[in-house]
């Protein structure tokens, strides 16, 4: 069965670093997303992606974030100046237009 | 803006028992996807079932099945025959029916332990 895919599983980087976090959705979905989750709360929506633009997106995706699709099989989180509380699990989904998200195993972001 | 709400932080249930976890929502549409999600310790997200709105069947998935009441805004799930493989954090989630549909609001989760 086809999966969504992520890596690094998990990242540690220091206050004030960048990190991409790679994701390869499912191949013939459109829709692809990120989600994070906070040890011990919630997944919370990030955005969403659908024909090269961003959809839609949640009040935390602020400009710190961003999100690309750089050739057609990968898609992109890039977090700039990662503070502590980006801490979390970071996980892509896709989906085709109707349907459930298909997760990802994540990406344990760690900063330091 | 769409709500989900599971009221129950926490649940047990005997080994082979019988448990149901609670959920409901809020929302203004009247075609909706909801879903229950299973998070292991390892913490994927593992999909458990789909109930679609427009459906009035219950949805079910071998020892999974789920009472959605849709007037009410009410989707339970029912684990019958508790492995201890099924504790985990349990997940519902609200997606819309159409674009964007994995755009998913989830509940703050319910912790499912199995009592040997």
């Amino acid at each position: 069965e086809p999966e969504v895919t992520q890596t690094p599983s998990h990242q540690v980087t220091q206050m004030g670093q960048e990190v991409i976090l790679r994701c390869v959705p499912i191949s013939n979905h459109l829709y692809f997303y990120w989600y994070r989750q906070i040890l011990g709360q919630k997944v919370e929506f990030l955005v969403s992606f659908y024909n090269n633009e961003i959809s839609e997106k949640s009040e935390i995706f602020d400009d710190q974030f961003s999100v690309e699709r750089p050739d057609g099989s990968n898609f992109t989180l890039k977090i700039r100046s990662t503070k502590l509380e980006d801490s979390a699990m970071y996980f892509c989904a896709s989906s085709e237009q109707t349907g459930p998200p298909h997760f990802g195993n994540g990406t344990r972001l760690t900063v330091t | 803006a769409q709500t989900v709400t599971q009221s129950q932080p926490e649940m047990s249930v005997q080994e082979a028992e019988t448990v149901t976890l609670s959920c409901t929502y809020d929302t203004s549409e009247s075609d909706y996807y909801l879903f229950w999600y299973k998070q292991p310790p390892s913490r994927q997200m593992i999909l458990v079932i789909r109930q679609e709105a427009y459906k009035q069947q219950n949805a079910t998935e071998n020892r999974f099945s789920v009472n959605f009441q849709k007037a009410a805004k009410s989707f339970s799930l029912k684990i019958s025959d508790s492995q201890l493989g099924d504790a985990a954090m349990y997940f519902c989630a609200y997606s819309p029916f159409n674009t964007n549909a994995g755009k998913s609001t989830f509940g703050d989760g319910t912790t499912l332990t199995v009592k040997p």
